[in-house]
């Protein structure tokens, strides 16, 4: 059964300052997805990475995923309270399922 | 255009009750999935219908859960007999098919008193 861990768990921050918070798989991602999520709210995809040493930016979001395909980085630039929420990583793999770590619960502090 | 709805948002039931929660997915979704997201975690997959049937239902911690999906539209996921251990957000999510974006519904968030 594939594991994903990330980290941190809990991260808070003040407006402006710069971040990154990681994942990292027991084994090689099919197709690695990143998703905010907000509070009483479902996840929301941001970025789809399939191929290793991948990067894709999203305005200040960058997503770089790791060459053996086992391990993913968000950076996060100048963070702005809009960008608090949970952010999951999760791999939709060879079913038709998402397998999704426990998340980072990301707070930026006005 | 209209996301994924799910009725009702929060539900309330003593242990030992029935308990039915609905899920309306986006128009022309074939796929539709149910997730459960206890506190602290990250969502964790139940059962997932292609049309009417369901094609993997895996995740269903065990034979008090049943899901149903009759017209290949509206998906209703059932728990009988209800637990404290059964408490937690649950999720429904639909796609046009397999191997496409999931697309989420805002929850059911259940509290089994």
């Amino acid at each position: 059964t594939q594991l994903l861990e990330q980290s941190p768990q809990f991260l808070s921050i003040q407006e402006g300052e710069n971040l990154t918070v990681y994942c990292n798989s027991s084994s090689v991602f099919s197709s690695l997805q990143w998703y905010r999520q907000e509070p009483g709210e479902g996840p929301v995809l941001l970025v789809t990475v399939v191929t290793g040493g991948e990067v894709k930016k999203l305005k200040r979001l960058t997503f770089q995923f790791g060459d053996a395909r086992k391990d993913s980085s968000l950076h996060i630039t100048a963070a702005q309270p809009g960008d608090t929420g949970l952010y999951l990583c999760a791999d939709q793999g060879g079913s038709e399922k998402l397998v999704f770590g426990k998340g980072t619960k990301l707070t930026v502090n006005p | 255009g209209a996301g994924v709805s799910q009725t009702p948002s929060n539900k309330v039931t003593e242990k030992g009750k029935y308990v039915e929660l609905r899920c309306d997915p986006i128009s022309g979704h074939t796929a539709l999935y149910w997730y459960r997201q206890s506190l602290g975690q990250g969502p964790e997959f139940l059962i997932y219908f292609q049309g009417t049937g369901a094609a993997d239902d895996s995740g269903l911690p065990n034979d008090r859960f049943f899901a149903v999906r009759p017209e290949g539209s509206v998906s209703t996921l059932k728990i009988q007999r209800t637990e404290r251990g059964d408490s937690a957000v649950y999720l429904c999510a639909s796609s046009p098919g397999t191997i496409y974006e999931q697309y989420f519904g805002p929850g059911t968030r259940l509290t089994v008193t």
